[in-house]
């Protein structure tokens, strides 16, 4: 069964710190990536995405990191701020076009200031 | 440029009743995904369409159906409503051309089953 496996449920950061969400997955044939962040009663927005022929992509405070190998992705959000404090969703898909995305189960994050 | 619209925002339906939730998708994308999120949960895709027709379906039974117009807006329809149906159900556009990489959120519609 298509899985993405996500960790932690929840996290806990102080103001300026680096918070880190991690997701395996188990499908081969997944080649994009994306995360998404979630406020309360709103959407999930499209935050930062990667395909497999990069090991690193940064955009501002976001970086996702991919191993290939391992199967697994991670999301880094530097400086962390208060404004931060979402909930924040691996998912994956195929190549072929209108591929679903299979999302993981979330990660709450809190900024304390 | 006008995002994922989504109508209505709330909805509150009694056990067995049936209905229709509507989505208009960003401007230059013609496809639409609908998705369910349960509380605490990340969004389970339900089906897609593209062209007017279903294109993929996840695992929903027949009591989900939907529609795309011309325009590429479409509609999702809940039949019999089970009390388990209760959940923020969430519109997603892509492109075509863009290789629906990309899916872009609506708010969502919380529907209330009671």
């Amino acid at each position: 069964q298509q899985q993405v496996k996500q960790s932690p449920q929840s996290l806990i950061v102080q103001k300026g710190g680096i918070s880190i969400i991690n997701c395996a997955y188990e499908n081969t044939a997944f080649d994009y990536f994306p995360w998404y962040q979630q406020f309360p009663g709103k959407g999930p927005a499209l935050l930062i995405a990667i395909r497999p022929d990069v090991s690193e992509k940064k955009e501002g405070r976001f970086t996702i990191s991919f191993n290939k190998s391992a199967k697994q992705f991670s999301l880094h959000i530097m400086d962390s701020q208060p404004g931060d404090s979402a909930t924040y969703f691996c998912a994956a898909r195929g190549y072929q076009a209108g591929t679903a995305l299979i999302f993981g189960k979330g990660t709450t994050l809190s900024v304390s200031s | 440029d006008a995002g994922v619209t989504q109508s209505p925002t709330h909805l509150i339906k009694t056990r067995g009743q049936q209905v229709t939730l509507r989505c208009s998708p960003k401007s230059g994308h013609d496809t639409v995904s609908w998705y369910q999120q349960a509380l605490g949960q990340g969004p389970q895709f339900i089906f897609q369409y593209y062209e007017e027709e279903e294109r993929q379906r996840g695992n929903f039974p027949d009591r989900f159906s939907g529609h795309q117009f011309p325009n590429y807006s479409s509609e999702l329809n809940v039949n019999a409503l089970l009390l388990g149906d209760s959940a923020l159900y969430l519109c997603a556009s892509s492109s075509t051309g863009q290789g629906h990489y990309e899916q872009y959120f609506g708010p969502g519609t919380r529907l209330t089953v009671t």
